[in-house]
């Protein structure tokens, strides 16, 4: 069936450091993807989104990279912070059917050493 | 503001408890989302309203029933729980269906 995943359950970077969390997807008829951040005790926060027809888009901080051939979607965090440590999900939406709805990837968790 | 707030934070109930949990949005947004979220597992869709009406069931038990009275509100009324059912319940609002949902902090339930 189709899925979205992540390649690695954790992340471990250093302060300072420049931070990529990778993600896969394998419906080819998705059409949009977001990042979200979850910290401890809350929901997930909203980080960045990108359409199918862009292949880069950037925020502050974080650029999202999306490469269709390869069916892969990369969060890059510039400048890695301790606040930054949060599982990250990544979600696609389909372009058709399930239209209404994001399927969420298992997520990552990324630790920052100080 | 991009708030979405629940209430309660936290909630215990028996098997045979009632209970409803709460959640609302002044952002304007016009479809509304309920989520189970068990833990280190992503958030899972369990109702999708959109403009009020009911959008997506995703073959939620009916001891689950959503309702939504009007466009910044959206109640999850609760009955005969399992202790299965124990998870953070999240809501999240966006202004068009599926794009950019924006997620309250949840209610974190257990079924004793």
């Amino acid at each position: 069936g189709e899925s979205v995943g992540l390649h690695l359950p954790t992340l471990s970077v250093q302060e300072g450091d420049n931070s990529i969390i990778n993600c896969a997807y394998s419906n080819s008829a998705s059409d949009y993807f977001i990042w979200y951040k979850q910290e401890s005790g809350k929901g997930p926060q909203f980080i960045i989104d990108i359409r199918s027809n862009m292949d880069k888009r950037q925020g502050q901080r974080v650029t999202v990279l999306l490469n269709k051939t390869v069916k892969h979607l990369s969060l890059q965090i510039a400048a890695t912070q301790p606040g930054d440590s949060a599982v990250y999900f990544c979600a696609e939406k389909g372009s058709t059917g399930a239209n209404s709805k994001l399927t969420f990837g298992k997520g990552i968790t990324l630790s920052v050493r100080p | 503001d991009t708030e979405v707030t629940q209430t309660p934070k936290h909630l215990v109930m028996g098997m045979t408890n009632k209970k409803s949990l709460k959640c609302e949005q002044h952002m304007g947004h016009r479809a509304m989302y309920w989520y189970k979220q068990k833990a280190k597992k992503p958030p899972e869709l369990m109702f999708v309203y959109s403009y009020e009406k009911l959008s997506i069931n995703e073959s939620v038990p009916s001891r689950f029933s959503p309702e939504c009275p009007n466009s910044s509100l959206l109640n999850l009324h609760l009955h005969a729980l399992q202790p299965e059912d124990s998870a953070l319940y999240l809501c999240a609002s966006s202004q068009e269906l599926a794009r950019e949902q924006y997620f309250g902090p949840g209610t974190r339930l257990t079924v004793t």
